[in-house]
């Protein structure tokens, strides 16, 4: 059974870089019918995706976020990872790593989500 | 600012039917797939529906998806207490390239 586990730092301070890493097991990182993704939720609001990684290290950013946000790939160690840089409040979130279906663009499973809150 | 728009909020007593649209455009719904989500209080979005009215294993045949033109919907029937819950739809948006999820919808069960 594929799991996705969110791991990083719950405080961030403003003008600094968030870093967080997405372990996948009981699967491969390098399929080809799937990409990867992460997601955020601010409290009380709905979700945004912010970008996706494929296996062979192709990027797909939101465009509101391509300067802000990066997302890179280890095939070696099964984890996907997420910088964003120059934090401010409105990045406080719940942040979600996921699979998606490549093609059919959907996802099928989720991490559990971790909440990174920005202040000082 | 989201590129596809659902309600904020539908409501219905138990054991009747709620229907939640999404429209969108041309570079979205209407040439790409669609799926919903569901997120419980707390919890993860779990997939309800794919590729615009499938169901994943597990998933109750009351839930039910379609999709017209740059709109699609999800349906519930045999609306339960356990249905409350936010509802996304989301697919792939051409002109951006990227992924856009609805704005969400807050089903309340009377």
């Amino acid at each position: 059974q594929l799991h996705l586990q969110e791991s990083g730092p719950g405080l961030v301070k403003p003008s600094e870089t968030l870093s967080l890493t997405c372990t996948v097991s009981g699967g491969s990182i390098s399929s080809i019918s799937h990409y990867w993704a992460w997601i955020r939720q601010p409290p009380g609001r709905g979700v945004e995706w912010i970008g996706s990684v494929y296996y062979n290290g192709d990027t797909y950013y939101k465009p509101s976020l391509k300067d802000k946000v990066s997302i890179s790939v280890d095939t070696s160690r099964d984890q996907f990872y997420l910088k964003v840089i120059s934090v401010s409040a409105p990045d406080t979130a719940v942040y979600y790593c996921a699979r998606f279906r490549a093609f059919s663009d959907y996802s099928d499973m989720w991490g559990q989500g971790i909440l990174v809150t920005v202040s000082s | 600012q989201s590129v596809l728009t659902q309600p904020p909020s539908v409501s219905a007593a138990p054991g009747q039917k709620v229907t939640i649209s999404c429209s969108g455009s041309s570079s979205n719904i209407g040439s790409k797939y669609v799926s919903w989500y569901q997120q419980l209080p707390g919890t993860a979005p779990k997939l309800l529906i794919y590729e615009d009215s499938k169901r994943p294993s597990g998933i109750p045949d009351r839930l039910s998806g379609s999709k017209s033109g740059t709109s699609a919907s999800l349906g519930i029937t045999g609306l339960q207490t356990g249905d409350e819950a936010d509802y996304f739809c989301g697919t792939w948006d051409t002109s951006l390239r990227a992924f856009v999820f609805g704005t969400g919808t807050k089903v309340t069960v009377l």
